[in-house]
């Protein structure tokens, strides 16, 4: 079974702040992705990576960043963090294209 | 770029009612079409998804339905039960892409 673990479940952060969110996931996926969830927008493309150190900007890449290191891990960092960025953040992952596999979410608070 | 509308926002049934949710996405070009279940406080986990060659797919309560020329998919869920409340997310993909496109999500409530 895949498993996708996201470091922290819930995070308080203070605005100006750099944050990071730690995503790891233990299939050799190629592909790994971050969304945001909010309520009554649903699941929004951050950022995904298909390959190591490769990037590409989603939907609402504004005011974050991700690092792809590694292929298991995949980072995401809000250089500046506001309270507008409060929100839950789901990692998941894929092999080739098939569907990704989603972590349990890290619920962020900027206060 | 790819828009998926999804409606409705919530959906309240009677215990052995049906449900039935629907999404419609803008790109011709997507052909992979998952549907998403998230209970309370936890992930969203794949529970069916269709391709653009078949029409209609069945697993046990759950079917989901595809018009490639309306470019809309449904979900329906037969015999509902408590268990069936959660939050169901439809999304699309085009061929050759890793990136998927999800709906807003639509609050399923199956009232005993």
């Amino acid at each position: 079974d895949v498993k996708v673990t996201q470091s922290s479940r819930y995070l308080v952060k203070r605005t100006g702040e750099k944050v990071f969110l730690e995503c790891v996931q233990d299939m050799d996926h190629e592909n790994m992705f971050w969304y945001r969830q909010d309520p009554g927008l649903g699941l929004r493309l951050i950022y995904f990576s298909y390959d190591v150190k490769m990037k590409e900007k989603g939907d609402i890449p504004e005011g974050y960043s991700v690092s792809r290191e590694k292929k298991e891990r995949f980072s995401l960092i809000l250089e500046s963090a506001s309270t507008n960025q409060t929100s839950m953040y789901l990692c998941a992952s894929s092999l080739n294209r098939d569907l990704p596999h989603f972590g349990n979410g890290t619920r962020l608070t900027v206060t | 770029g790819e828009n998926v509308e999804q409606h409705p926002s919530t959906l309240s049934v009677q215990e052995g009612d049906s449900a039935v949710i629907k999404c419609t996405y803008s790109d011709s070009a997507s052909n992979y079409f998952p549907w998403y279940k998230q209970e309370l406080g936890k992930r969203p986990q794949l529970i069916i998804d269709i391709r653009s060659n078949v029409g209609e797919k069945k697993d046990q309560r759950i079917a989901v339905t595809l018009n490639k020329t309306a470019k809309h998919f449904s979900l329906h869920i037969t015999e509902t039960q408590p268990e069936d409340s959660a939050v169901y997310f439809c999304a699309a993909a085009g061929e050759g892409t890793y990136k998927y496109i999800f709906g807003t999500g639509t609050r399923l409530k199956v009232l005993a």
